[in-house]
């Protein structure tokens, strides 16, 4: 299995803050790499496909870079409402694997 | 819209099967792959497998012994069939739809959730 890897596992971090998530890959995975968002006690919502697509009705403030085995999620500017757990997922081989998730928190 | 719906039982017993479906509303089922994730409590994400419209399966090594996934496109309905389960087996369980494209895919939308747990 290809195994994700996710840093930091945890982020305090103020609202209009810059912050970046990084992900890296066990092996190669070309650009499939998605990221997630997730609130306490709901479903992921998908934020970005093929490692840099901004999925429709998430905000620009979001971006994505990255490919081969190193991967970065980006916030200009936090917002209230972007305090969250992220995860990145690999979809270049079978099973499709998650990070372990970094939880961002409100300093 | 595309929606998901999990449905099933909250509560199975150790030993026996954890069996739960899918349903999709607002969209078409057959030309995408639909998939079950799951969730323990406090945890991350585990990708269960996934199935075609037409019934073409792939399975996480980790599970396969033990998982069935069916799906009824009459219904618009996919289905889990977990064996044989224990408490590790507890958690929230998704489904989504795998959206290809770019030469890859993605997850999106999930359901809710539904809380599973294994305990007698």
């Amino acid at each position: 299995d290809i195994q994700m890897t996710q840093s930091p596992s945890s982020l305090s971090a103020s609202v209009g803050d810059r912050v970046t998530v990084t992900c890296r890959a066990s092996q190669h995975i070309s650009t499939s790499l998605n990221w997630y968002q997730q609130k306490p006690g709901k479903a992921p919502g998908l934020l970005i496909s093929i490692a840099s697509n901004l999925q429709s009705g998430v905000s620009s403030r979001f971006s994505g870079s990255g490919s081969g085995t190193d991967f970065t999620l980006t916030i200009s500017s936090l917002q209230p409402e972007d305090f969250a757990t992220y995860y990145c997922q690999q979809s270049y081989l079978i099973p499709y694997t998650f990070g372990q998730g970094t939880k961002l928190e409100i300093k | 819209q595309v929606q998901l719906q999990e449905s099933g039982p909250g509560l199975v017993k150790p030993s026996e099967t954890l069996s739960l479906t899918c349903t999709l509303s607002g969209g078409s089922f057959s030309t995408y792959y639909w998939s079950w994730i799951r969730q323990p409590a406090g945890k991350g994400l585990e990708w269960i497998g996934r199935i075609s419209a037409r019934g073409s399966t792939s399975y996480n090594p980790s599970l396969k012994s033990r998982v069935t996934i069916s799906v009824d496109v009459s219904k618009n309905q996919f289905s889990l069939n977990l064996t044989s389960v224990t408490a590790a087996d507890t958690a929230v369980y998704y489904c989504a739809r795998r959206v290809a494209g770019g030469g890859t895919a993605w997850l999106d939308p999930w359901g809710q959730g539904i809380v599973v747990t294994v305990a007698s």
